[in-house]
């Protein structure tokens, strides 16, 4: 079975200040590739996805995230941290060799804090 | 567009009450919804999925009798947690798609319930 590997469950960062929350699955086969947001109390919100094509993938607010195939990774990154990027990160995958399609499994999440 | 509006966002109930969650897409045909629950500081767990018009399918270990999903039309699926206890306290999500399970459309996600049961 897929599974999702995030580093870090909190992860602390100063504004302005280059954040990198990381990413790692364990399909041979490289499955699809999300990442979303939670702000407290609320839902998720996808933040991006790499499905084929380019693998430097942009997505909203700035960030974005690197499919490196030869390190199994799909890292998220934003050059400079803004207080409202604090929030719980979700890395996610849909297993694409046995088209699961819509159907995700998540990472263990990685809360991203930012000091002023 | 592709908006889901998830009703209550927050329920405190007296142990035993039955408590129903509702999960609307406003602006698509939610061929398929998914209900997920999350302990705090942890990540999605599925409790179920559904398509419309059938009965739920659950992943191991939830209670069918104690989670009741029903997705009786295109825009509306419900979670009926029935005589709550402490430990079902948790946050609830439902997301939806407009394609069939294992389908390429993607999940749309509520904003979420929060259960808290006294």
């Amino acid at each position: 079975a897929q599974s999702v590997t995030q580093l870090g469950s909190h992860v602390s960062v100063s504004e302005g200040a280059l954040v990198l929350l990381r990413c790692n699955y364990s399909s041979s086969v490289p499955p699809y590739l999300f990442w979303y947001v939670q702000y407290p109390n609320q839902g998720l919100q996808l933040l991006l996805k790499y499905t084929t094509g380019a693998t430097l993938v942009k997505g909203i607010n700035g960030f974005e995230a690197e499919f490196k195939k030869s390190e199994t990774s799909f890292h998220l990154t934003k050059p400079s941290a803004h207080m409202s990027d604090a929030a719980e990160y979700f890395c996610a995958v849909s297993e694409r060799q046995n088209n699961a399609g819509n159907m995700l499994t998540f990472g263990g999440g990685t809360r991203l804090m930012v000091k002023p | 567009g592709a908006v889901v509006s998830q009703h209550p966002s927050w329920v405190i109930c007296k142990s035993g009450t039955s408590v129903k969650i509702e999960c609307r897409s406003l602006d698509f045909q939610a061929t398929t919804m998914f209900w997920y629950r999350q302990f705090p500081k942890q990540s999605l767990m599925l409790m179920a999925t559904s398509n419309e018009g059938s009965k739920a399918t659950y992943e191991q270990g939830v209670e069918k009798d104690k989670f009741l999903i029903n997705h009786a039309s295109l825009t509306l699926s419900t979670l009926t947690v029935t005589s709550a206890h402490p430990e079902d306290s948790s946050f609830y999500i439902c997301s939806a798609s407009s394609g069939q399970l294992y389908s390429n459309q993607p999940q749309h996600f509520g904003d979420g319930t929060r259960l808290s049961i006294l």
